[in-house]
């Protein structure tokens, strides 16, 4: 497609139920990046997929949070037994080259 | 200390001015930087971007970077009403992830 595209783009939650939240990087893009920006807050890291590996998810608050690229492409962000310090906007991004990413809309998760 | 520091504002600026956007940072291994927009509910959209010190120029958009002072600021001339957004500084040494500042919030009233 002709930019990320990412699902859903609100999405409310019980505290303690689990979410997926996905994300469709521009079509040749090797680098997918994930960050959760809070309000008023710029984005922060999460992890990064070159290709479908993870090459760093030093980001990742805690063992609740999982990310998947398996083929490469679509990757999905897992957050598990959600918490109220877990509502954020999820960003997505992808790059060609490993700088300039593209950004998502984002999906604003709301834990209630 | 956070590795990127922005004034969040807010800016408020009449059309036609000239405005200013600035963030410091502490890690002289940042060697690329960039400006995003960010209008309400939107992603952050790539404006300018950077590699090393100097200025660069788009349009009514200009970049400067002095790492020796740890300093880059955009420079937005003839502001319009549109040019309201957040404004995200970003930058990376040589590992993966990007280092966001706060963002600052522009408003331009005609």
């Amino acid at each position: 497609g002709a930019g990320v595209s990412q699902s859903p783009r609100y999405k409310v939650a019980k505290r303690g139920q689990d979410v997926a939240l996905r994300c469709d990087p521009i079509s040749g893009h090797v680098s997918l990046f994930w960050y959760q920006q809070a309000l008023g807050q710029g984005p922060e890291f999460l992890t990064y997929f070159q290709n479908e590996a993870q090459l760093d998810k030093s980001g990742l608050p805690s063992d609740r949070f999982f990310a998947e690229r398996p083929e490469g492409s679509v990757s999905t962000l897992k957050i598990q037994r959600t918490q109220q310090e877990d509502s954020a906007v999820y960003l997505c991004a992808s790059s060609f080259r490993n700088y300039g990413y593209t950004f998502g809309s984002g999906t604003r998760l709301t834990v209630v | 200390q956070k590795e990127v520091e922005q004034d969040p504002g807010p800016l408020s600026v009449p059309e036609g001015a000239i405005v200013s956007l600035n963030c410091t940072y502490s890690n002289s291994a940042f060697q690329y930087f960039m400006w995003y927009r960010q209008y309400s509910r939107k992603g952050p959209e790539l404006l300018m971007y950077t590699y090393s010190s100097g200025n660069k120029e788009d349009g009514r958009f200009t970049a400067q970077v002095d790492k020796s002072s740890k300093y880059i600021s955009l420079f937005i001339r003839d502001s319009q009403p549109s040019d309201s957004a957040t404004y995200l500084c970003a930058m990376k040494g040589t590992g993966n992830q990007f280092y966001f500042g706060t963002g600052t919030s522009l408003t331009v009233i005609p």
